[in-house]
């Protein structure tokens, strides 16, 4: 099955610091999602986008729909320690509209260190 | 509370052994999904369910099994067959309908090993 590209694998920064991670697609999609998930729970939603171009925040974490349709990013600055864990893409592209089916990205595992 | 609700939380299986995993949820969605998860592999469809008493295969549907017989329920079987069932499984569900904003909702996950 169809997997996204998500990068990077994993980050290991200190605390105070940004980051970024971006997922990329070879077809387009028309919805975008971004999960946090910690060590042996599930995968908690942390965005919703459904517009190309769309920025939106929520709290420290920004995510953006790119203008291609094709790739998503997602910032969080000022990381704290409870910002461990891994942190998903998923999306819906034109061809499982009518489905329901998501497709994952592999996962960022975030590391901060105090 | 309203949610999805996974059980058990750590499962262990002996060789040859058919296990069933549980799923229920009481946010009246209409779809539900089983996902395998593996290190390093993100989340891998196994079935889905858009309504009661149908499903569809997902990408590795092989060595399980599952029944959509109640709206709230959605059990995963994971069967003898399946050679190599030890990952972390995640149930979802979503709304599902024009307007759902295709916004899947997890349990907290179950956790199979093989004895």
């Amino acid at each position: 099955g169809q997997q996204l590209n998500q990068s990077p694998q994993s980050m290991f920064i200190q605390e105070g610091e940004d980051v970024s991670m971006n997922c990329t697609s070879s077809s387009i999609f028309n919805t975008w999602l971004w999960y946090k998930q910690d060590p042996g729970e599930g995968p908690v939603l942390l965005i919703a986008l459904y517009k190309a171009g769309e920025l939106t925040s929520n709290g420290r974490l920004t995510a953006q729909f790119g203008i291609t349709r094709k790739d998503s990013f997602l910032n969080i600055s000022a990381s704290i320690p409870s910002d461990v864990g891994i942190y998903f893409c998923a999306g819906l592209s034109l061809l499982s509209y009518n489905t329901d089916k998501l497709i994952f990205g592999t996962g960022t595992r975030l590391q901060v260190f105090p | 509370d309203g949610g999805i609700t996974q059980s058990p939380k750590y499962l262990f299986r002996k060789e040859g052994q058919n296990v069933t995993l549980s799923c229920e949820q009481n946010l009246n969605h209409d779809a539900m999904y089983w996902y395998r998860q593996d290190p390093g592999q993100g989340l891998r469809l196994i079935y889905y369910s858009q309504i009661v008493n149908d499903f569809q295969k997902g990408d590795i549907a092989e060595g399980y099994s599952v029944s959509r017989e109640k709206k709230e329920s959605f059990p995963l079987t994971v069967t003898s067959a399946q050679k190599n069932p030890t990952a972390f499984y995640l149930c979802a569900s979503h709304h599902g309908g024009a307007g759902a904003k295709n916004i899947q909702y997890f349990g907290a996950g179950t956790r199979l090993s093989v004895l």
